[in-house]
């Protein structure tokens, strides 16, 4: 039972560009999403975060929009880098039991 | 450098046997979590632990064991039970400041069954 999809396994962007990666969620009981990335034979690292009470969640690049009643996470990063070529993982967790989504990798291409 | 050590990188044993993976931190976090990721899957959950002594079952607990005799140590066996133990093992710890700050992994170990 999946409480967390990520229905795009893989996204192209061009350098400079936006990048738009999605998540949907089932359970209306997680309050905490979080996107994580990760490097390929390297644990993910924590990337930005959003409680249940906000919309939205900037940090740089990077910017969380969540929208609750359709039970939708974005993950917006702009501009796009090569750099950020890697696999993110949306979770949602309700405290201690964190779901995660199978991610979704990322190609930045210059 | 705080961090969380998983060792070893790389792991392979023979069916039937019983194998131990490290993991160690030195974040002074009070819960530590197992995952394992299969292709094409995200993380699943198989035990975490909030304080030492204390120890619970994820969603895929079956065939694997812990045990958390100090806070900074939390090795997870996978035993013969446990029938398809091939994957990616991810250690990972968090602080009790809330689950908005995220959880800290290890760089995983690759456990190979042949």
């Amino acid at each position: 039972d999946q409480q967390v999809k990520q229905n795009s396994p893989s996204l192209s962007v061009q350098e400079g560009r936006i990048s738009i990666l999605n998540c949907d969620y089932t359970n209306s009981m997680f309050d905490y999403f979080l996107w994580y990335k990760k490097y390929p034979a390297e644990g993910p690292t924590f990337l930005i975060s959003i409680s249940s009470i906000k919309d939205k969640n900037e940090d740089g690049r990077f910017t969380v929009f969540l929208n609750k009643s359709a039970k939708h996470l974005s993950l917006h990063i702009v501009p796009s880098q090569p750099g950020d070529s890697a696999v993110y993982f949306c979770a949602a967790s309700d405290r201690y039991d964190m779901r995660f989504g199978a991610g979704t990798r990322l190609t930045v291409k210059p | 450098d705080g961090g969380i050590t998983q060792s070893p990188k790389y792991l392979f044993r023979k069916e039937g046997q019983n194998v131990t993976l490290s993991c160690e931190q030195n974040l002074n976090h009070d819960a530590m979590y197992w995952y394992r990721q299969d292709p094409g899957q995200g993380l699943r959950l198989i035990y975490y632990s909030q304080i030492v002594n204390d120890f619970q079952k994820g969603d895929i607990a079956e065939g694997y064991s812990v045990s958390r005799e100090k806070k900074e140590s939390f090795p997870l066996t996978v035993t013969s039970a446990q029938k398809n133990p091939t994957a990616f093992y991810l250690c990972a710890s968090s602080t009790d400041r809330g689950p908005l700050i995220g959880q800290f992994f290890g760089p995983g170990t690759r456990l190979t069954v042949l």
